[in-house]
C-alpha cells in the first residue's frame, strides 16, 4: 500500500513570497489533515478535511494560509505571503475516519528567509 | 479541541532499562489513545494505541496503560534499545495539537 505522498520535501523562500505544498493521501482515506511542526514542538493542527469538506480550521491563519481538497482526494496548502515564523515542517496525514490511526507523509520543510 | 500535557520532555536511559512517558488529557469523552514515534526527518508513526474499554495493551516491548479516572495514559518501553531513541508524542482524538513530545535517548 502506498503511503502519504508530499511534495516538495524542501522549500526555501524569502519573506512575503508565496509557497504551495501538495499532499496525496492513502487511497480510500476520507480524512486528511495538515499539521505545522515547528522545530522542537509537537505537530499543530492547521486544518482537517472529511472528504472535500472542512471539519476544523480553527487554528489556520486564514489571512495568509489557505487549503483545499478538490474531489476529496489530493490537497494543497498555500501560504501567501510567508513570514519568518512560518518556517516549519508541514505534515500531511490521512486516516479512514475521524478516530483511529493517522498515517503521515514525510513532510515538507519550509525555510523563510 | 482539548490540549494534552506530556511528561517528561526529555528522558535518557541506559540500554536495557525501562522508559515511561505519561500523557494527561482533559476530554472525558475521549475513547482512543495513541502513541506516535517520530524519527529525525520523518513523519510520526503510530506505535501503539488503546481503546477506552481496556486498561492495558502490550505489543512485545511496548505497552500502553490507561487510567480514565485520572485522565492519563502512559507509554511503557521495556528492555530499551538504541533504536528506540526518537521523539514520542501522544495525541488523543479531539486534540487539536499533539503533546509537546518526549525526546528519548537510549545510550549503549
Amino acid at each position: 500500500e502506498a503511503g502519504v505522498a508530499q511534495s516538495p520535501r524542501y522549500k526555501i523562500i524569502e519573506k512575503r513570497q508565496s509557497v504551495a505544498f501538495w499532499c496525496n493521501p492513502i487511497s480510500g482515506h476520507a480524512t486528511l489533515y495538515w499539521y505545522q511542526q515547528i522545530l522542537g514542538q509537537g505537530p499543530k493542527l492547521l486544518i482537517q478535511f472529511q472528504n472535500n469538506g472542512v471539519v476544523d480550521d480553527s487554528q489556520l491563519p486564514k489571512d495568509r494560509f489557505s487549503a483545499e481538497r478538490l474531489k476529496g482526494v489530493d490537497s494543497t496548502l498555500k501560504i501567501q505571503p510567508a513570514k519568518l515564523e512560518d518556517s516549519a515542517v508541514y505534515l500531511c496525514a490521512s486516516s479512514w475516519g475521524t478516530v483511529g490511526e493517522l498515517f503521515f507523509g514525510e513532510g515538507s520543510r519550509l525555510t523563510v528567509l | 479541541g482539548e490540549n494534552v500535557e506530556q511528561h517528561p520532555s526529555t528522558l535518557s536511559v541506559q540500554e536495557g532499562d525501562s522508559a515511561v512517558i505519561k500523557c494527561t488529557y482533559s476530554d472525558s469523552a475521549s475513547n482512543y489513545f495513541p502513541w506516535y514515534k517520530q524519527e529525525l526527518g520523518k513523519g510520526p508513526q503510530l506505535i501503539i494505541d488503546i481503546r477506552s474499554n481496556v486498561g492495558e495493551k502490550k505489543d512485545q516491548r511496548i505497552a500502553v496503560t490507561l487510567n480514565k479516572t485520572a485522565k492519563h495514559f502512559s507509554l511503557h518501553i521495556t528492555e530499551t534499545q538504541p533504536e528506540d531513541s526518537a521523539v514520542y508524542f501522544c495525541a488523543p482524538p479531539g486534540a487539536l495539537n499533539f503533546g509537546k513530545g518526549t525526546s528519548l535517548l537510549v545510550t549503549p
